[in-house]
């Protein structure tokens, strides 16, 4: 198994540019989500998904938009980049997403964006 | 949410043991305590969990107090490749898997 892939692994964006940062994972898992982590902090979160079609709100959910139209792709986008969105964005995923589960989750190596 | 707090920053001499604390007073009783670390450059991984018993498993111990308030990650036996920031965490019952990460501890590993 690859495990959670991301891509790209850099990326320098202008103010008002839009991208898309991938995010795949082999391992059938329903549950994937995307956090940023910004200098000399923990992880928040931004989006997640508990299953194909099925996407929610996390903590910082503002600029991003996401969809899940298969279980492997969780592409987070990026509508009209701003300074404040320069930040290494990790994505993951976990077996199960119900309460009661304990599952690992399984973290990718993260996009380092940069936006001037 | 239940908020754990963590020290900003530990030292620890190559291979002797560590122990990194964790406070949580608030947790609730179905709340389970996951570790997580994160190596530099590189995304968080697991490291460990547990709701009431101690635990141990290839990677490290995790020992937790009987009123659940704190928790304690030993490391046995610490090597330059533990040099890390170590995440203290409580899953929050409201979002299932949504981890809510605090900035952990920052370990260093001295040869």
């Amino acid at each position: 198994n690859a495990g959670v892939t991301q891509t790209p692994k850099f990326q320098v964006l202008k103010t008002g540019q839009s991208m898309t940062l991938q995010c795949a994972q082999d391992m059938n898992h329903e549950y994937m989500s995307w956090y940023r982590q910004d200098p000399g902090m923990g992880l928040r979160l931004i989006h997640y998904s508990v299953g194909a079609g099925i996407t929610d709100q996390g903590e910082v959910p503002n600029g991003y938009n996401v969809s899940r139209s298969t279980t492997e792709d969780f592409p987070l986008r990026l509508l009209s980049a701003a300074p404040s969105q320069t930040s290494v964005y990790f994505c993951a995923s976990s077996y199960s997403w119900r309460e009661t589960s304990t599952d690992t989750q399984y973290f990718g190596p993260g996009t380092r964006l940069t936006v001037l | 949410d239940a908020k754990t707090t963590q020290p900003n920053s530990m030292e620890s001499n190559e291979e002797e043991p560590v122990h990194l604390p964790c406070n949580h007073s608030t947790i609730s009783g179905t709340d389970y305590i996951h570790w997580y670390r994160q190596l530099p450059s590189q995304g968080p991984e697991y490291v460990i969990h547990g709701l009431t018993s101690n635990v141990n498993n290839r990677m490290a111990s995790l020992a937790i107090a009987e009123d659940r308030k704190s928790s304690t990650l030993i490391l046995h036996r610490a090597t330059l490749r533990d040099a890390a920031v170590y995440y203290c965490i409580l899953r929050d019952g409201n979002y299932g898997q949504n981890f809510v990460f605090g900035p952990g501890t920052r370990l260093s590993v001295l040869p």
